[in-house]
């Protein structure tokens, strides 16, 4: 069955510091997605992507945010200068069509900022 | 205001007990709900969508239930296996989802 892969699985930054998570959606999906999870909290949506442009972002994806889809597989959220509170398991989805369907996320890649 | 509230927040079951899970949603303008399956240090999976009141969806012992203001996830004769955490999500405007906070589930043997 068809995965979406994150990478890494799990990341340590200093405060500060620049990240850049990876992911490589499912090969013929054209909508692209990143939802963060605070521990113990709801996941929240962070922002998606279509035909190599954001198309919907929440409050939380700040200038701070950025997306790209630098060749035809991978799909990366860069967060500029980390925070403390940017801890969280990041998850990246992808879904065929617009509208009312499903995604399929990945299994996340844990970020904790020290 | 919260869109979507899940409860219980935490279900301790015998195995083949039968319950239900709740999900209620003021959003208007449903265009989809959905149920994902969440075990630990993983990404939701994805379980059913509904969209529209009366829907009914099953897969093996877990069945999917919707009306105008909720919707239910009944767990049939369950299995430690089940054992997970079930999200809610809904989907009214854009092509984002709201979540719940979920309930947290556990089958015990």
């Amino acid at each position: 069955e068809p995965e979406v892969t994150q990478t890494p699985s799990h990341q340590v930054t200093q405060m500060g510091q620049e990240v850049i998570l990876r992911c490589v959606p499912i090969s013929n999906h054209l909508y692209f997605y990143w939802y963060r999870q605070i521990l113990g909290q709801k996941v929240e949506f962070l922002v998606s992507f279509y035909n190599n442009e954001i198309s919907e972002k929440s409050e939380i994806f700040d200038d701070q945010f950025s997306v790209e889809r630098p060749d035809g597989s991978n799909f990366t959220l860069k967060i500029r200068s980390t925070k403390l509170e940017d801890s969280a398991m990041y998850f990246c989805a992808s879904s065929e069509m617009a509208g009312a369907y499903g995604y399929t996320f990945g299994s996340g890649t844990r970020l904790t900022v020290v | 205001e919260d869109q979507v509230t899940q409860s219980p927040e935490a279900l301790r079951l015998q195995e083949g007990e039968s319950s239900s899970l709740n999900c209620s949603y003021t959003v208007s303008g449903l265009r989809g709900l959905f149920w994902y399956r969440q075990d630990p240090g993983k990404g939701p999976e994805f379980l059913f969508t509904l969209y529209s009141a009366g829907e009914e969806k099953e897969k093996e012992r877990l069945k999917a239930t919707l009306t105008k203001k909720e919707s239910f996830l009944h767990i049939t004769a369950p299995k430690p296996e089940d054992s997970a955490t079930y999200l809610c999500a809904v989907q009214h405007t854009g092509n984002q989802f709201y979540f719940g906070t979920g309930t947290s589930l556990t089958v015990i043997p």
